[in-house]
């Protein structure tokens, strides 16, 4: 499978734990973006990274949320001592980078449930 | 950050009818794309529009670029139920590497 890989796709955590989203881009793809998205609502964009760089953080809360993007292995999404409104389905995109007319790859999704 | 208000939020139509969704916007873009989702599964990318006034094509579906490259709309024809689904158009400033979504319409078609 080529395609952009998240895991896990289902994660369950309590109140006070930490939650890490894995993201593998698609082939040849150096640019990551994560977006959050709430049952019934759109996408709302959170962060873009491309490897080893974060690029635009602006839709990340300034607390407990951090992502990283390593020159090996996967992009992580982290989520430290998770409250009930963390709930919801986060999406990673790729895309190549450069000659790039904008177009995003998305993975299935990684639904987080904070008990 | 640019804003992409996308209408009508909700639609719910019967299978066989046409209908227009919309994007609009105060900036211009680059470039817009139209991405469909299905419940429980990511936005699998429709098409990808670029020049200000462009028409494109995907079977029953067409897509419009405006002129000023601020706003577009994506019409159905003839809807079936396979088509129900949240359309989300997404715009590209900057190198087209800086990426934001609209709320997404939430279409529903009934057999």
């Amino acid at each position: 499978n080529a395609g952009v890989m998240q895991n896990p796709r289902h994660l369950v955590r309590r109140r006070g734990q930490e939650a890490r989203l894995r993201c593998s881009p698609m082939k040849g793809h150096s640019h990551v973006y994560w977006y959050r998205q709430l049952p019934e609502e759109g996408l709302k964009f959170m962060v873009y990274l491309q490897k080893e760089n974060i690029i635009d953080e602006s839709g990340m809360p300034k607390e407990r949320f951090s992502a990283e993007f390593p020159k090996e292995g996967p992009s992580i999404l982290r989520i430290q001592q998770v409250v009930r409104g963390d709930s919801a389905a986060y999406f990673c995109a790729s895309s190549p980078g450069t000659a790039n007319t904008g177009e995003l790859f998305f993975g299935e999704g990684s639904r987080l449930t904070v008990l | 950050t640019q804003l992409l208000e996308q209408s009508p939020q909700f639609l719910s139509i019967q299978e066989g009818e046409n209908l227009t969704v919309y994007c609009n916007s105060s900036s211009v873009f680059s470039s817009l794309q139209w991405y469909r989702q299905e419940p429980g599964e990511g936005p699998v990318l429709l098409v990808t529009v670029v020049t200000g006034g462009e028409v494109k094509k995907l079977k029953r579906l067409t897509f419009q670029f405006g002129d000023a490259r601020k706003d577009s709309s994506l019409h159905i024809t003839a809807a079936q139920p396979g088509d129900t689904g949240l359309y989300l158009c997404a715009g590209a400033h900057r190198n087209n590497n800086d990426m934001r979504f609209g709320a997404g319409t939430r279409l529903t078609v009934k057999p």
